[in-house]
Order: structure tokens, then C-alpha cells, then sequence
């Protein structure tokens, strides 16, 4: 069974870039056929997913956020990675990695989730 | 951009009784409607993908229906872990979007 979990810090400062890491255990990354995704759940909101990897590397964003992320992978580590660009206290969220193998955005298994706060 | 609407957005409920949670969809997704669950300080948990296909290790008193654009989850009988939060969510189109919530609470 597949599992993963995230790690990042728990606290950026405005305008820097927030990064965490999603390390998949239970499986390979690169075995092809996996949806990787980032979604986020800000304070009293709902669910906003963020953007995945698919397979070795074809990414695909939420066009609200695309001109500030980057997800990429590390196959050595079995790792895929989040980078959000230029944070502000909006991106103050719980942070979620999941995964899933039957369709864009079907999300099957899931990250615990990690605050990720923005603030001076 | 695709818009989902959940109703209601907390539902008073008792153990045992029956229970059904709307959602609708600003446009036709195909039935392609998920619904998850998801505890307080826990990640999202999928129960049903494509409107109506249990996940694996769902219990059976859930379900799930619909088509077009309007579609619904019901619990048979409540259990006492079955009090939570509930989001429904497309996978038809970018960018997966989920309703809003409806939260089930004693």
C-alpha cells in the first residue's frame, strides 16, 4: 500500500518560495501511471488542488496559481516536490501531497497534510 | 470556471438515521463526481469516485447517485465515525474542483 508523507518548513516568510517534499514508501515513483498532486485547504476554506506530476515528468497546474509553482520529482529519492513562488499570507494553508492511478484528478490516497504559515 | 455547490452546509443528524448530501455542478461533468470525507486534523479520505463506484474498504452504507449535473451522497444509517465533513469533486475538468463542504454533525 501506498503512503506518503510531507515535510517542508513550517513557517515562510512573505515573498519567499514555500517548498515541501512528498515522499512516496510502498511503491515507486517511477513505475509509470501515477498522478502526483499538491492540494492545499486554507484556514475555513475548502480543497484547492495546486498542480501533479505525471509519470516521469509532464506537470500540469491550477491556471490561479501556475505563474507561481513548480512541481518536480526525484526518482532517487522517491520524491516529488512542491515549489510555490512569492508567498503571501493568502497561501497560508495545510499542505497535501496524493496521488492516484485512474484518472487526473482522482486523488486515492493522501499525505497527513503539514501548516505551512506565511508570516514575518 | 467550474463552480460546485454542496447543500446542505451542516446537517443535524442522530446515529441511525438516513441521510443525503447534494452537490451541484455549474456545468455537465460526465459523472465524473467524487465524494470524500474527511476528520478533523486528517487528510481527505475518497469513498466513491465516478458518482457511484464504492473505493475499496468503503463500507456499503454509502452511495452515491446522480448525473448531469446533480448528484448525491447518502449514508444508510449513521455511524458514530461517520460524523464529519463531506466534499464532493469533479475530475472532469482542470482544475478538479471541490464543493465547499457539508459538515455532519450531532
Amino acid at each position: 500500500q501506498v503512503q506518503l508523507q510531507e515535510s517542508g518548513p513550517g513557517l515562510v516568510r512573505p515573498s519567499q518560495t514555500l517548498s515541501l517534499t512528498c515522499t512516496v514508501s510502498g511503491g515507486s515513483i517511477s513505475s509509470g501511471g501515477y498522478y502526483w498532486n499538491w492540494i492545499r485547504q486554507r484556514p475555513g476554506k475548502g480543497l484547492e488542488w495546486i498542480g501533479y506530476i505525471y509519470d516521469i515528468g509532464s506537470t500540469y497546474y491550477n491556471p490561479s496559481l501556475k505563474s507561481r509553482v513548480t512541481v518536480s520529482m526525484d526518482t532517487s529519492k522517491n520524491q516529488f516536490s512542491l515549489k510555490l513562488r512569492s508567498g503571501t499570507a493568502a497561501d497560508t494553508a495545510v499542505y497535501f501531497c496524493a496521488g492516484g492511478a485512474r484518472r487526473a484528478y482522482l486523488f486515492d490516497f493522501w499525505g497527513p497534510g503539514t501548516l505551512v504559515t506565511v508570516s514575518s | 470556471d467550474m463552480q460546485m455547490t454542496q447543500s446542505p452546509s451542516s446537517l443535524p443528524a442522530s446515529v441511525g438515521d438516513r441521510v443525503t448530501i447534494t452537490c451541484r455542478a455549474s456545468q455537465i461533468i460526465n459523472n465524473y463526481l467524487n465524494w470524500y470525507q474527511q476528520k478533523p486534523g486528517k487528510a481527505p479520505k475518497l469513498l466513491i469516485f465516478s458518482t457511484s463506484n464504492l473505493q475499496s474498504g468503503v463500507p456499503s452504507r454509502f452511495s452515491g447517485s446522480g448525473s448531469g449535473t446533480e448528484f448525491t451522497l447518502t449514508i444508510s444509517s449513521l455511524q458514530p465515525e461517520d460524523f464529519a465533513t463531506y466534499y464532493c469533486q469533479q475530475s472532469y475538468i482542470t482544475p478538479g474542483t471541490f464543493g465547499q463542504g457539508t459538515k455532519l454533525e450531532i
